[in-house]
């Protein structure tokens, strides 16, 4: 069965420090792998999105993951944080060649950004 | 979040109402679907559709049931209001490659 975990509830940086959030994904198959961001009371924004090109993948706002397949994993990296980060992250897998329409979340990770 | 409209964005509804949530796409999406977003919980799969007639229950689906009578429209509809049913709902579309998911904004409902 596919699954997310997302190994840090919360994470705390300072502004200026980088951002590491760490993401796990189990999957049987080539999955797609994604990074949204969500501000509180809003919806979510697409940060970047890893499809089985390259393994390094750029997306807004200055972040950055890396999928290592070796490591089942797709951590989200930031080299310098901002005080506009401040948000709830959730690492998503989609296994739509297999699983028919289901996205699979993990449980987010909250980031906080201190002056 | 182009291409998804949800409806509607806030709803405050009395114990054993009945309502349902509306998501349309017009980007003749085959694959749609609904998660309910709970504090802690990220996001969970309620009912997903591969194909207009096609739906089936994902992770939480108990209270809720759908249908997709067009390729466009999925709607939500909550049968007998709970209060445990108070979450935020968020519809998806995508493609065949799954390659690019279109979320709706978000429907905020408060069951009382």
């Amino acid at each position: 069965a596919q699954s997310v975990t997302q190994l840090d509830s919360h994470v705390s940086v300072s502004e200026g420090t980088p951002v590491l959030l760490r993401c796990n994904y189990s999957s049987s198959y080539s999955p797609s792998l994604f990074w949204y961001v969500q501000h509180p009371n809003k919806g979510l924004q697409l940060l970047l999105k890893y499809t089985s090109a390259a393994t390094l993948v750029k997306g807004i706002n200055g972040f950055e993951a890396e999928f290592k397949k070796s490591e089942t994993s797709f951590h989200l990296t930031k080299p310098s944080a901002h005080m506009s980060d401040a948000a709830e992250y959730f690492c998503v897998v989609s296994d739509y060649g297999n699983q028919g329409g289901k996205l699979i979340f993990g449980q987010g990770t909250e980031l906080s950004v201190k002056p | 979040n182009a291409g998804v409209t949800q409806t509607p964005k806030f709803q405050v509804l009395k114990t054993g109402q009945s309502m349902t949530l509306q998501c349309a796409q017009d980007m003749n999406h085959e694959y749609m679907s609904w998660y309910r977003q709970d504090p802690g919980m990220g996001l969970r799969l309620i009912h997903y559709s591969v194909g207009a007639g096609i739906t089936d229950q994902g992770e939480v689906p108990n209270g809720y049931n759908v249908s997709r009578s067009t390729t466009e429209d999925f709607p939500l509809r909550l049968l007998s209001a709970a209060p445990s049913q108070t979450s935020v709902y968020f519809c998806a579309s995508t493609g065949r490659s799954g390659n690019t998911i279109y979320f709706g904004e978000g429907s905020w409902l408060t069951v009382v």
